[in-house]
């Protein structure tokens, strides 16, 4: 069955730390992966995305994600965290061929920043 | 553009009240999808259109729930007979054919 994995429900970090949010997924196919970033009264907003090529992926806000086949894993790093970094991340996976491809979900990380 | 924008943001409704939801997509977005996200969970797919016809319905979407989208623009989802158990935000999402998902900000039924 298809499915993501997001194994850490909460992470608090301290502001400059380095982060990582693991992601699992399990999947037949060639997946197409994604995080998203969900602020407080906010909307999903894309953070990354890997389709194919370079394994290690470039997002928005200083993040990158890295996919390994092998761990079937797309983890999420960010070097030096930031107060406004705080808010829940989500992975995602898509499933299906083409254009009809939907995205599964995973739980969500909820990421609090110390100052 | 502004976005993809959905009305009310939140409803407050008593259980047996009928609501309805609006999305605006991106204009040029011609996939429109509905998510039902609960506290703690991530997104779960309702259903999803291409321009007017509603190309999948998840198993979730029970008969009291229903989706158009009738000039392939804006789309509406409307639950009848509500249950506490709707209780959720509703997100809606456009793309176009082939692109990345686009939220709005979501609509929260509060269901009493």
């Amino acid at each position: 069955a298809q499915s993501v994995t997001q194994p850490d429900i909460h992470i608090t970090v301290s502001e400059g730390a380095s982060l990582e949010l693991r992601c699992n997924y399990s999947y037949g196919a060639t997946p197409y992966l994604f995080w998203y970033v969900q602020s407080p009264g906010q909307g999903l907003q894309l953070l990354l995305k890997y389709f194919s090529g370079d394994t290690l992926v470039q997002g928005t806000k200083g993040f990158e994600a890295e996919f390994k086949r092998s761990q079937s894993s797309f983890n999420l790093r960010k070097p030096s965290v930031h107060w406004s970094d705080a808010a829940e991340y989500f992975c995602a996976v898509g499933v299906g061929a083409g254009n009809n491809r939907k995205l599964i979900w995973g739980l969500g990380t909820s990421l609090a920043v110390n100052p | 553009d502004t976005g993809v924008s959905q009305n009310p943001r939140h409803k407050i409704t008593k259980r047996g009240q009928n609501v309805t939801f609006r999305c605006d997509p991106i204009s040029e977005h011609n996939r429109l999808y509905w998510y039902r996200q609960t506290l703690g969970q991530g997104p779960e797919f309702l259903t999803y259109f291409q321009n007017e016809a509603q190309l999948e319905k998840s198993r979730l979407l029970s008969d009291r729930f229903s989706a158009e989208r009738p000039k392939g623009s804006f789309s509406t989802l409307e639950i009848q007979r509500t249950e506490q158990g709707d209780s959720a935000m509703y997100l809606c999402a456009s793309r176009e054919l082939i692109g990345e998902l686009f939220f709005g900000e979501g609509s929260r039924l509060t269901v009493l």
